[in-house]
This record gives C-alpha cells, sequence and structure tokens, in this order.
C-alpha cells in the first residue's frame, strides 16, 4: 500500500525566509497530493494541493512542485510570516481510492 | 459558514460509559470520514462512508462503531472508551474519490476520565 513520508519533523526558520518541507511516497500510481494546515487545537485546512499532471502550482506565497519520476512532493512557503506556525501535513491519494495517506507531520515555526 | 459541524466541541466520559459523537455537513458530499488525532501526529483515518457503503479501516478497533442515517449527517459511537482513547476526533467530508479536497469539522476534544 501507499507509505508517505515527510521530512523534517521541525523546521524552525526566520521571519522573512523561506521554508521548504519535503515528502516522499511510494505509489506510483498516487495523483493527487493535498498539503495542509493544521494550527493548535484546530482542524486541518488545505493551502494547496496539486495532481499528478502538473509539475508545479503556486498561489501568493505558496507553491507546492511534484517530481512524479522520483515520487516527491515539496512544498515551499516564501516571506514567512508569524502566523505561517503551525503543523504542516502533505498527503497522497489515488483517485479510485477514497483514503488520503498522511505524512507524519512538520512543526513550523517562525523565529521573529 | 461552518459547513462541517462537530457536536459538541468538548466531550468528557467515564471509563467505560458509552459515547457518541456527532457530524453534520451542508455540502451534500458522498463521502465521510472519521479520523482519530492525538497530540499534533497525523490524522488517522478510522471508517468512510460513500453514501450509505461502509468502509472500515483494517486496523480500526471493534470499540468504534459508525452510523449514517442520511446524507447529512454521520455517528461515531465509542461502546466502551479507554484512556487510549482520548483524541481529538476529526469528521471529514469529500464530494467523491480521493482526488477531491477533504473539508473538516472543528472537532471534537474527547477526554476520559
Amino acid at each position: 500500500g501507499e507509505n508517505v513520508e515527510q521530512h523534517p519533523s521541525t523546521l524552525s526558520v526566520q521571519e522573512g525566509d523561506s521554508a521548504v518541507i519535503k515528502c516522499t511516497y511510494s505509489d506510483s500510481a498516487s495523483n493527487y497530493f493535498p498539503w495542509y494546515k493544521q494550527e493548535l487545537g484546530k482542524r486541518p485546512q488545505l493551502i494547496i494541493d496539486i495532481r499528478s499532471n502538473v509539475g508545479e502550482k503556486k498561489d501568493q506565497r505558496i507553491a507546492v512542485t511534484l517530481n512524479k519520476t522520483a515520487k516527491h512532493f515539496s512544498l515551499h512557503i516564501t516571506e514567512t510570516q508569524p502566523e505561517d506556525s503551525a503543523v504542516y501535513f502533505c498527503a497522497a491519494s489515488i483517485n479510485s481510492n477514497y483514503q488520503l495517506i498522511w505524512g507524519a507531520g512538520t512543526k513550523l515555526i517562525i523565529k521573529p | 459558514d461552518a459547513m462541517v459541524i462537530q457536536n459538541p466541541r468538548y466531550q468528557v466520559t467515564q471509563f467505560g460509559k458509552p459515547v457518541t459523537l456527532s457530524c453534520s455537513q451542508t455540502l451534500n458530499h458522498n463521502v465521510m470520514y472519521w479520523y482519530q488525532q492525538k497530540s499534533s501526529q497525523a490524522p488517522k483515518l478510522l471508517f468512510h462512508y460513500y453514501d450509505k457503503d461502509f468502509n472500515n479501516e483494517a486496523d480500526t478497533p471493534d470499540n468504534f462503531q459508525s452510523r449514517r442515517p442520511n446524507t447529512s449527517f454521520c455517528f461515531l459511537d465509542i461502546r466502551s472508551p479507554g484512556l487510549g482513547d482520548a483524541a481529538m476526533y476529526l469528521c471529514a467530508t469529500s464530494r467523491g474519490a480521493g482526488g477531491t479536497e477533504a473539508f473538516f469539522g472543528q472537532g471534537t476534544r474527547l477526554t476520559v476520565v
């Protein structure tokens, strides 16, 4: 079955700097890769997603890249701000399968 | 506007006393999920419904049951809560198969005393 690995588990960056979180997946049939942000005590919320027919997607300060050959995808946050502090989860799924396979999460800390 | 609503937000139950958590949605989504999440770990899928079709994850304990009486509502029943069942329980919905956004409710924080 699918397995998603996420690194690093904790990432501390200076406010204004960029943050990169990486995930790898095992099942080449996976074709949908969402990223969720979860603030302390709150629900996970989708911040960006990408499908396997696209290599990169950007939404303001957030971008996701996908390398299907290497089976990895990454989240890039530029010009980090204090409100970016949260736990970020990557996930993968196959269209025919309802289950999202989640990474273990990355705690992002933005230092003032 | 809240689209996936969970009640209650906080639930305290006694060890071994059955408890029910509820979830409702205004999105008219076919799929509803129940996840268990412990202290910043990834959400762990317990089961999901596609319409009335129930799908149980292989490692979901028998202590956990679910009901979906109609499209809008889904319930999580914990028959005999143990201390290890203390967690955040998240309900989510999606329009269809994997490959569509999952919308989460606010969660119910379950404490077992």
